[in-house]
């Protein structure tokens, strides 16, 4: 298995580029979340999917948009990017169900500069 | 989601036993207590988690006090590899959508 994957790894945007990050998992989860990481802090709660057909707001999705293709694959787009849109963000996914407290497993991340 | 604090650094001696504090102190009964820990660019990676009772598992203990007010993750000994940024994190089962709302972590610098 190969768990969580991400494209790409790194990539520099310039203000106003749009772009798509990609998430793929191959353990047949339900659930899956995108998150942003800023330098020296925790992690931060862009959009997430409980299910297949189903996304929902976190804690930061101004400036996002998501899709969940099929079961396997939950995107993240960018639409005009902004300087402040640099982080690096990481995707997860978990077993579910809704309401149990499973472990979320991590993508690598990718590591998004604007300039 | 319950807010926990954790000191912001700590140091340890290799091979040494290491405990991690997280207070939370507004737990409610239906928080799980849930660590993660997040190596050098790497994404974050699960520990344990338990409700009341301590828990063992290969990698960590943890020891939830009886109150359920604080817990430390015990890691029982630590080596060059564990030095990373331990989250603790409190996870309503009721709350939508089974996320996790991450703070500032303690990093841990493990020393040779």
């Amino acid at each position: 298995n190969a768990g969580v994957t991400q494209t790409p790894k790194f990539q520099v945007l310039k203000t106003g580029q749009s772009m798509t990050l990609q998430c793929a998992q191959d353990m047949n989860h339900n659930s899956m979340y995108w998150y942003r990481q800023d330098p020296g802090m925790g992690l931060r709660l862009i959009y997430y999917s409980a299910s297949e057909g189903t996304t929902d707001k976190g804690e930061v999705p101004n400036g996002y948009n998501v899709s969940r293709l099929n079961k396997r694959e939950f995107s993240l787009r960018l639409e005009s990017a902004a300087p402040s849109q640099t982080s690096v963000y990481f995707c997860a996914s978990t077993e579910g169900p809704w309401r149990v407290a499973y472990e979320q497993y991590f993508g690598p991340g990718t590591r998004l500069t604007v300039t | 989601d319950a807010k926990t604090t954790q000191p912001n650094s700590m140091e340890s001696n290799e091979e040494e036993p290491v405990h991690l504090p997280c207070n939370h102190s507004t737990i409610s009964g239906t928080d799980y207590i849930h660590w993660y820990r997040q190596l050098p660019s790497q994404g974050p990676e699960y520990v344990i988690h338990g409700l009341t009772s301590n828990v063992n598992n290969r990698m960590a203990s943890l020891a939830i006090a009886e109150d359920r007010k604080s817990s430390t993750l015990i890691l029982h000994r630590a080596t060059l590899r564990d030095a990373a940024v331990y989250y603790c994190i409190l996870r309503d089962v009721l709350g939508a959508g089974n996320m996790l709302t991450f703070g500032g972590g303690t990093r841990l610098m493990v020393k040779p």
